[in-house]
């Protein structure tokens, strides 16, 4: 069935560091991937997305790359402030279901 | 404006109990989805909405789970009969749906607080 895995589950950086959060689909019919952070106890909220017929799109600090051929597609977050700390979310759908298929997180700690 | 809501925030429920969780879409959204969210875990798909349509349940996990939305926009999820494994967040989210185009993309879902479950 359709699948996405997430890497790594944790994550720890100095603040100022790069971060990066990867992701693998398993259905190649995927066209739409967005990226939600969560804080403990509160709404998922999205922070960049990108389709599938774009490779790569940056807003400020936060950036998304995308490899149809692998069916990968990643988070950079560059400079981490201690804010950027929470648990981290990608998700993938395709046309007509609409549905997300959720990674399982990545906590992200950033270190002040 | 505002965004989607869900009451109540958390309930506690003695197992055989059923329970009715609320949903408030953001208004004029079509698509309307519910997801189950384990403690560590990523949200998880349960059904989902096209105005009072419910085009996919794919996901609910037993015959216990009934959701509906009447009149297209106010949904609720059902549980009866609750066991200790339905314990989780759950998770509504709403997004503009099908056949409207514009510069924010119609999948983009926008999720409310959630509704923590506990059952005993």
């Amino acid at each position: 069935g359709e699948n996405v895995e997430q890497h790594p589950s944790t994550l720890s950086v100095q603040e100022g560091d790069s971060a990066v959060i990867k992701c693998t689909y398993s259905d190649s019919a995927s066209n739409y991937f967005p990226w939600y952070k969560q804080e403990l106890g509160k709404r998922p909220q999205l922070i960049i997305d990108i389709r599938s017929n774009v490779g790569e799109k940056k807003d400020q600090r936060i950036a998304v790359t995308l490899n149809k051929t692998a069916k990968h597609f990643s988070l950079h977050i560059t400079e981490t402030q201690p804010e950027d700390s929470a648990v981290y979310f990608c998700a993938a759908s395709r046309p007509g279901t609409y549905k997300y298929i959720f990674g399982t997180g990545t906590r992200l700690k950033v270190l002040a | 404006g505002a965004g989607v809501s869900q009451s109540p925030r958390y309930k506690v429920a003695k197992r055989g109990q059923d329970v009715a969780l609320r949903c408030d879409p953001i208004s004029g959204h079509v698509s309307l989805f519910w997801y189950q969210q384990a403690l560590g875990q990523g949200p998880e798909f349960l059904t989902y909405f096209q105005n009072e349509a419910q085009l996919d349940k794919s996901g609910l996990p037993s015959d216990r789970f009934f959701a509906e939305r009447p009149e297209g926009s106010v949904s609720t999820l059902k549980i009866q009969r609750t066991q200790q494994e339905d314990s989780a967040v759950y998770l509504c989210a709403s997004s503009l749906g099908p056949g409207l185009a514009g510069v924010i993309p119609k999948e983009t879902q926008y999720f409310g607080p959630g509704t923590r479950l506990l059952v005993l």
